[in-house]
């Protein structure tokens, strides 16, 4: 079945470091591809996302390139702040998904000191 | 515009007792859903509703009921909890397009003694 496989954490960086957290799918047909984040106390909340083959999904300087060839979507971020410690799950969407369904990674948590 | 919201935010059951979990949304999603989030599992599925008055199984059903009488709530049932119901749960809420965002609730916090 559909699956989602994350590096494992905790991720550890300091402060303008450059960060990736790797993500690798398996699915059949083409699925859509998110990264959502959790911050400490709160619900997932959409970070960005690609819906097709070689987009790029982009937002708060985080960065994530659907890899069809690779079955990839890899989160990048130039220089990290300490406001983004968080746990950040990548996300597939089945392609028949019928009701928007969701299958979630585990989640890798990344904590950025100062 | 509140989102989705949770009620209660934390609770505490003893074995065998049984509870209900609210979630309320206000912005006429038609699709509801309810995770349990566990630690190195990600979220899991256990149902969701398509619809007003519609709820179907997801992935980890078995210890849950639901019920969608009015389109802006989905309750989720515990009729007889268990230790292994111990979790974090999560309501969502999104439009019916496929691959559509989700929006989740802040969450409620189960312990089960």
């Amino acid at each position: 079945g559909d699956s989602v496989t994350q590096m494992e954490g905790p991720v550890t960086l300091s402060e303008e470091a450059f960060l990736t957290i790797n993500c690798t799918y398996t699915a059949t047909g083409y699925p859509s591809l998110f990264w959502y984040v959790q911050y400490p106390g709160e619900g997932l909340q959409l970070l960005l996302k690609a819906t097709k083959a070689d987009d790029k999904g982009s937002n708060k300087g985080f960065e994530a390139t659907y890899r069809k060839e690779t079955t990839s979507f890899h989160l990048e971020k130039g220089s990290v702040q300490v406001s983004d410690s968080a746990v950040y799950f990548c996300a597939l969407s089945p392609f028949s998904g019928g009701y928007n369904k969701l299958i979630f990674g585990a989640g890798t948590r990344l904590a950025v000191h100062p | 515009n509140a989102g989705v919201t949770q009620t209660p935010k934390f609770r505490v059951l003893k074995t065998g007792q049984s509870m209900t979990l609210l979630c309320a949304q206000d912005m006429n999603h038609e699709y509801m859903y309810w995770y349990r989030q566990d630690p190195g599992m990600g979220l899991r599925l256990i149902h969701y509703s398509v619809g007003e008055g519609t709820t179907a199984k997801g992935e980890v059903p078995d210890g849950y009921n639901v019920s969608r009488l009015k389109k802006q709530n989905f309750l989720l049932g515990l009729e007889s909890a268990a230790p292994s119901q111990t979790s974090v749960y999560f309501c969502a809420s999104s439009y019916t397009s496929v691959q559509n965002e989700q929006y989740f609730g802040p969450g409620t916090r189960l312990t089960v003694t």
